[in-house]
């Protein structure tokens, strides 16, 4: 069945330090795939998405591509803060449930010191 | 004017009880979904529903039920809770199918099962 893998569980970093985070999916379908990241004490939220292979989403100064030869897709900051210290999500929609649900990834914590 | 909102945000339960788990959205989206969360497995969808009236199920819905009685209210129904069933449980509405469905997420109920 459809699945996204996140095998880094926990990132530490610095400030001004390079984020790159990956995950790697198994659909059917053309996928479209997302990022969402969750602060401490609230719910995910999108960070971006990206409907085409090879395309770039940015917001927040986060870009996210996925390549369908490696069926990977990652995250990446040029220069983290520490208020990007939060858990990142990757997602996808599955084949299945007739596209309106979302499959998650187990999660990436990301910790970033001042 | 948080547009997602559950109640209650923390309970303690007792093995074998009736759980009643409440959302609310004023987003006017047809789509809502209850995901569970727990250390090591990410987000994974229960339950679903496209609109008032109907619920679906998601990847782990055994041992929970679901109701959605109007457009606004989605309920998550724990008929006899289990030590099992202590996690945080996030709601969240969404609208349309695939690349153009954003979830917006409450901020969680952490539910304790004793």
């Amino acid at each position: 069945g459809d699945s996204v893998t996140q095998k880094q569980g926990q990132v530490t970093l610095s400030e001004d330090d390079f984020l790159f985070i990956n995950c790697t999916y198994s659909t059917t379908t053309y996928p479209t795939l997302f990022w969402y990241v969750q602060y401490p004490g609230q719910g995910p939220q999108l960070l971006l998405k990206v409907t085409t292979a090879n395309n770039k989403g940015i917001s927040r100064g986060f870009e996210a591509t996925y390549d369908k030869g490696t069926t990977s897709f990652h995250l990446q900051k040029a220069s983290v803060q520490e208020s990007d210290s939060a858990v990142y999500f990757c997602a996808l929609v599955p084949s299945y449930q007739g596209g309106r649900a979302l499959i998650f990834g187990t999660g990436t914590t990301v910790s970033v010191s001042p | 004017e948080a547009a997602v909102t559950q109640s209650p945000r923390n309970k303690v339960a007792v093995t074998g009880g009736k759980v009643t788990l409440s959302c609310n959205q004023t987003n006017n989206h047809n789509n809502m979904y209850w995901y569970r969360q727990d250390t090591g497995h990410g987000l994974r969808l229960i339950h679903y529903s496209y609109g008032a009236g109907s619920t679906e199920k998601g990847d782990i819905p055994d041992g929970y039920k679901a109701s959605r009685p109007s457009q606004e209210n989605f309920s998550l129904i724990l008929e006899l809770a289990t030590p099992s069933q202590t996690s945080v449980y996030f709601c969240a509405s969404g609208e349309g199918q695939g690349a153009g469905n954003t979830l917006y997420f409450g901020e969680g109920s952490r539910l304790i099962v004793v």
